[in-house]
């Protein structure tokens, strides 16, 4: 089964247009960890961000933010003012207490046009 | 400092041949992984190693795929008897510790095409 569920397929905007990418996730377990990777066109996978699963407050970072939602089983990410840098893929994924691994999402491409 | 390194970048492969991949983690990573991405697809695990000793490789598809890390640190993947199916990249990541709360960090990937 499906752990992550990233539904938009791809997200394409003007630059500076603000863009949110949705991540359902589900799992059993009651500690869990969420995770944003970004993957430019260059391939490699570069961290964004962690939350547990007991912290819920949102977080922001520069024109990142991250919307927790325990209730629905979402993790959201926003960037604001987007820039033709952020084009990439971008990847939820999840781990759970005891298990190592990270279970990926299909991942959003996001194309910021000039 | 050096991030993962994976090595070859691209390698294309006949079917029935064996393939090699090397990953460098990052020094000092205590656990290593590796994932199998598929064209327009997120990462997929294979398998997990903490030190020299393999804990997980669940994700392995079959039994033509074999990994090793014998000295904890540098990491070999190895298929054998290519199939096209195998076309993929293939990832690396690296975490300093042990557990599911850490980030991973990643290799650039080796991209293996079967012909």
């Amino acid at each position: 089964a499906q752990k992550v569920t990233q539904a938009q397929t791809e997200i394409s905007v003007v630059e500076k247009e603000d863009v949110t990418l949705d991540c359902v996730y589900e799992t059993r377990d009651t500690t869990y960890y969420l995770f944003w990777y970004k993957q430019p066109p260059s391939g490699e996978l570069v961290f964004l961000i962690r939350r547990n699963s007991f912290d819920e407050q949102n977080e922001i970072s520069g024109r990142y933010s991250w919307n927790f939602q325990k209730s629905t089983s979402s993790f959201n990410f926003t960037i604001t003012a987007s820039q033709v840098v952020d084009s990439a893929v971008y990847f939820c994924a999840l781990s759970e207490e005891n298990d190592y691994k990270l279970s990926f999402g299909a991942g959003t491409t996001v194309t910021v046009r000039a | 400092g050096a991030g993962v390194s994976q090595s070859p970048r691209y390698k294309v492969a006949k079917r029935g041949q064996d393939v090699a991949l090397r990953c460098d983690p990052i020094s000092g990573h205590v656990s290593l992984f590796w994932y199998q991405q598929a064209l327009g697809q997120g990462p997929e695990f294979l398998t997990y190693f903490q030190n020299e000793a393999q804990l997980d490789k669940s994700g392995l598809p079959s039994d033509r795929f074999f990994a090793e890390r014998p000295e904890g640190s540098v990491s070999t993947l190895k298929i054998q008897r290519t199939q096209q199916e195998d076309s993929a990249v293939y990832l690396c990541a690296s975490s300093h510790h042990q557990g599911p709360s850490y980030e991973q960090y990643f290799g650039p990937g080796t991209r293996l095409t079967v012909t």
